[in-house]
């Protein structure tokens, strides 16, 4: 079945980075784009941005534009998200999804209706002193 | 950039009972581009309404959602010990996705 597994928790200082890993499994990994959403504790959902596991192709949100990098690998089938610089503002659980975005066998981009109907289990990034 | 605003922020009904949930946008939203999600306590969230009006597959049929423009609806029927969570409305804007800040459906 489509399933997106991630790395396990991290502890961090402020000032340094993190690196999160989402591997996916049971569908053509190249043919969707994954988006990053986090939830601080006890918050809402907040989008971070998208890339294309197609051609690499990124959207970040404001929030955390230059502190952000999307990447995907597709001999591994797992997409990442680096934060740099973190706050205890960045404390929170970062999922990874997929979409909004899927590509035909032509390389066509469309919009994917069933965008975020696969999740990750989540990774709890916990930025403290 | 869009903003989604739900109410009412908690809601306490019954098992048993209808709950409707409303989600208002800033400005015009495609339909196609409005989704609904559930989430429960130390899970990730899932997936019940696609563009506006589509349930997603295996979410039961006591879950519907309308509405167009503006203003969006879910509305969950016969309300199941299972259903009580936090619900969030979702659009995407051409560039990033947005999601209201949740309406918390508790039991009474």
């Amino acid at each position: 079945q489509v399933q997106l597994v991630q790395s396990e928790a991290e502890v961090k200082k402020p000032g340094a980075s993190v690196k999160v890993s989402c591997k996916a499994s049971g569908y053509s990994f190249i043919n969707y784009g994954f988006t990053w959403v986090r939830q601080a504790p006890g918050q809402g959902l907040e989008c971070m941005g998208w890339i294309s596991a197609y051609n690499g192709n990124t959207n970040y949100a404001q929030k955390v534009q230059g502190r952000v990098t999307m990447t995907t690998d597709s001999s591994t089938s797992t997409a990442y998200m680096e934060l740099r610089s973190l706050t205890t503002d960045d404390t929170a659980i970062y999922y990874c999804t997929r979409g909004p975005y899927y590509y035909d066998r032509g390389g066509n981009q469309h919009y994917y209706y069933y965008g975020m109907d696969v999740w990750g289990q989540g990774t709890t990034v916990t930025v403290s002193s | 950039e869009i903003v989604l605003t739900q109410s009412p922020g908690t809601l306490s009904l019954s098992p048993g009972e209808s709950a409707t949930l409303s989600c208002r946008a800033s400005q015009s939203v495609s339909s196609i581009y409005l989704a609904w999600y559930q989430q429960k306590p130390g899970q990730a969230p899932r997936l019940l309404i696609y563009s506006a009006s589509s349930r997603a597959v295996g979410i039961s049929d006591r879950f519907s959602g309308s509405g167009s423009g503006t203003d969006f609806t879910l509305t969950i029927s016969r309300l199941e010990p299972e259903d009580f969570a936090v619900y969030y409305c979702k659009q995407y804007g051409g560039s990033l996705y947005t999601f209201g800040q949740g309406t918390k459906l508790e039991i009474k």
